[in-house]
């Protein structure tokens, strides 16, 4: 089974800067991987799918990008409702997540 | 307007059962794929259970013997039936729906808004 790490746990970062998500897999899953943003008390929201494709309704400013086994989520300039956790996935297999707090 | 809305959470005892219904509207629940995902309190996601359109059911090994998936066709509703419940089974439990993107590959596009349960003596 494919097992995901997720770099950093926690990124601590001001609004209007770039944050940059890592995502790796314990073997190569090509260009299919997603990413999720969940909010405190709200359920995930679909951001990116096939490791590049920003899903209905997503910003310009969250892009994705990797293949094979290493894979990131950029964040260009945070807005203050991108702070929040982070997950990829593959499979049915979610990574542990990356939280994107406020400094 | 897709939308998911579970029910059914709630507290209860070990060795308990407990069955969850998430209601579906704007989309067909029996054409899609259809999962249950969990999250423990504070913790990270967690897949559960997958219902294919055509009927094919698959579990994780954590829940695999207790729980059991299925749907209603003409009340366009899923289900999770957890028997057998654990302390390690209390989570927030959520539907979502699976789309198939151009690559083939599946992803989670829809999600209900979760119930929680919670299994304690």
């Amino acid at each position: 089974e494919i097992v995901l790490t997720q770099s950093p746990a926690t990124l601590s970062l001001s609004p209007g800067e770039r944050a940059t998500l890592s995502c790796r897999a314990s073997q190569s899953v090509s260009s299919y991987l997603a990413w999720y943003q969940q909010k405190p008390g709200q359920a995930p929201r679909l951001l990116i799918y096939d490791a590049s494709n920003r899903a209905t309704g997503i910003p310009a400013r969250f892009s994705g990008s990797g293949s094979g086994t290493d894979f990131t989520l950029t964040i260009s300039s945070l807005e203050p409702e991108d702070f929040a956790v982070y997950y990829c996935q593959q499979r049915r297999v979610f990574g542990p997540g990356t939280k994107v707090d406020i400094k | 307007e897709v939308q998911l809305v579970e029910s059914g959470g709630g507290l209860v005892q070990p060795g308990g059962s407990l069955r969850l219904p998430c209601a579906a509207s704007g989309f067909t629940v029996s054409s899609n794929y259809m999962s249950w995902v969990r999250q423990a309190p504070g913790k990270g996601l967690e897949w559960v259970s997958v219902i294919y359109s055509g009927g094919s059911t698959y579990y994780a090994d954590s829940v695999k013997g207790r729980f059991t998936i299925s749907r209603h066709n003409s009340k366009n509703t899923l289900y999770l039936q957890m028997n057998s419940l654990r302390a390690e089974d209390t989570a927030v439990y959520y539907c979502a729906r699976e789309v198939q993107a151009s690559s083939g590959w599946y992803y989670f596009d829809y999600w209900g808004q979760g119930t929680l349960v919670t299994v304690s003596s």
